[in-house]
């Protein structure tokens, strides 16, 4: 049950995209298209953002896109806007109900 | 609407123990695999227990593991974690989550209750 590797953080202007990564191993990430997206922001509950690997939630912009390569998850934001600024956290079935998360990202709109 | 809402977080001793509640309201609590998260100052998020519907049947984490007991009464829609020997890396916020309808993920969570472990 070892934590998803994310990069702490990224960094990018309004209107740019940026990707985050997320990478497991063949026991979670590479077995399951079941890695989920979430959003934090300071002191508040996470929001799920993308689920099954690249679906969306209804509410949720279309900016936001997921996919996955083997081990390794991708979160992409297109059009970055100022309230996106925030912690990313991915998440991967590990079997039975058991879940592991990543480390979280922090993502600065420059 | 969906609501999850914790209690019970509080300051305590290293090595004592705290039960925590989740009240759920909105939906049918017993059709729901129900989870703990918890959160350490500053740090992510970490899966830390969860119970099946139906079976009852729970799992955990390996650092809770002998320590903590997650357990639910569908007829008052609470989930409850019993936390015992709590150490000073427990200390976080630990948050109640609702596992989706026929999916893996999580989609409604509470806003969580803060656990302070003192040394």
């Amino acid at each position: 049950q070892s934590a998803l590797t994310q990069p702490a953080s990224v960094s990018g202007s309004p209107g740019q995209a940026i990707t985050i990564s997320c990478t497991g191993t063949s026991s979670d990430v590479g077995s399951y298209n079941l890695v989920s997206w979430y959003q934090q922001y300071p002191g508040k509950a996470p929001k799920l953002m993308i689920y099954e690997v690249n679906q969306r939630p209804s509410a949720i912009s279309n900016r936001f896109s997921g996919s996955k390569s083997g081990n390794t998850a991708s979160l992409t934001i297109s059009g970055l806007q100022a309230e996106d600024e925030a912690d990313y956290y991915c998440c991967s079935y590990a079997g039975g109900y058991i879940f592991v998360f990543g480390g979280g990202t922090k993502l600065t709109v420059l | 609407e969906v609501q999850l809402v914790e209690s019970g977080g509080d300051l305590v001793q290293s090595g004592g123990s705290l039960r925590l509640s989740c009240a759920a309201s909105g939906f049918t609590f017993s059709d729901y695999p129900m989870f703990w998260v918890r959160q350490a100052p500053g740090k992510g998020l970490e899966y830390v227990s969860s119970i099946s519907s139906v079976a009852g049947t729970t799992y955990y984490a390996k650092s809770v593991m002998g320590r903590f007991t997650i357990s639910r009464d569908d007829s008052r829609n609470t989930l409850y974690l019993q936390m015992g020997s709590l150490r000073p890396e427990d200390m976080a916020v630990y948050y109640c989550a609702r596992l989706s309808g026929g999916g893996y993920y999580f989609d409604a969570w509470g806003r969580g209750t803060l656990v302070t472990v003192s040394s």
